[in-house]
């Protein structure tokens, strides 16, 4: 299994960017896959969860109606489009593969190396 | 929602055993499965523990984790402990949708 984590970006308040992860080595559609957060010296925030294969999303309180998770299937790859950006949206961004194809019950068992979002003026 | 609370930092010798705890606040423990991760400085996290106490392939048997609903806590166990096991470790579990970290333990081998 492989994730690669690509599209951050230094961004401004208020700027939008898009993240891509390009997954190999598993049946793509066959399993959820998450965004998880990290902000410089903090801990872990879950961000968002995609579905195999119905779609189904759900997403942290934090960046609802903020962001939006999307997965093609037939390019292997989950994207992370961000809207409104704000400071506190600063973080390292990872994607995650899950362990099932539903949406909920997240549990993760492979990890992107990350990619770095940084929000300022 | 819940919270899961682990200690900030533990700290133990080489070959000794130690063992990290994962608190949830409210709702059964053994309700949804919890996940270890492992995050050495400057790297990505890693699973070393996965549905309570299964180990990902290639994750020594040094490595366990287990259950204890009688404190509704989750603990990782680790054995043998060597200066490559200093990292964050982070607990994970979710309730439906909502997926829940613990805030880290840093783990010092010395």
């Amino acid at each position: 299994v492989r994730l690669f984590d690509s599209g951050g970006d230094l961004v401004q308040p208020g700027g939008s960017l898009t993240l891509s992860c390009a997954a190999s080595g598993f049946t793509f559609h066959s399993f959820a896959m998450s965004w998880v957060r990290q902000a410089p010296g903090k801990g872990l925030e879950w961000v968002s969860t995609i579905s195999g294969s119905t779609g189904t999303t759900y997403y942290a309180d934090s960046v609802k109606g903020r962001f939006t998770i999307s997965r093609g299937n037939t390019k292997n790859t989950l994207y992370l489009q961000m809207n409104s950006l704000r400071a506190e949206d600063t973080a390292i961004y990872y994607c995650a593969k899950a362990l099932g194809v539903a949406a909920i019950a997240t549990r993760i068992d492979y990890w992107g190396q990350g990619t770095l979002v940084t929000v300022s003026s | 929602n819940f919270m899961l609370t682990q200690p900030h930092s533990v700290s133990e010798s080489p070959g000794k055993t130690v063992t990290i705890s994962c608190t949830r606040s409210s709702g059964s423990i053994a309700s949804n499965y919890v996940q270890w991760y492992q995050q050495r400085p400057g790297s990505a996290p890693t699973t070393v523990i996965y549905e309570d106490n299964r180990r990902p392939s290639g994750v020594p048997d040094r490595f366990s984790g287990s259950i204890d609903s009688s404190s509704n806590s989750a603990s990782l166990t680790i054995s043998g402990l060597k200066t490559e096991d200093e990292a964050d470790y982070f607990c994970q579990s979710y309730e439906s949708s909502n997926v829940v970290f613990g805030g880290g333990t840093k783990l010092s081998v010395l």
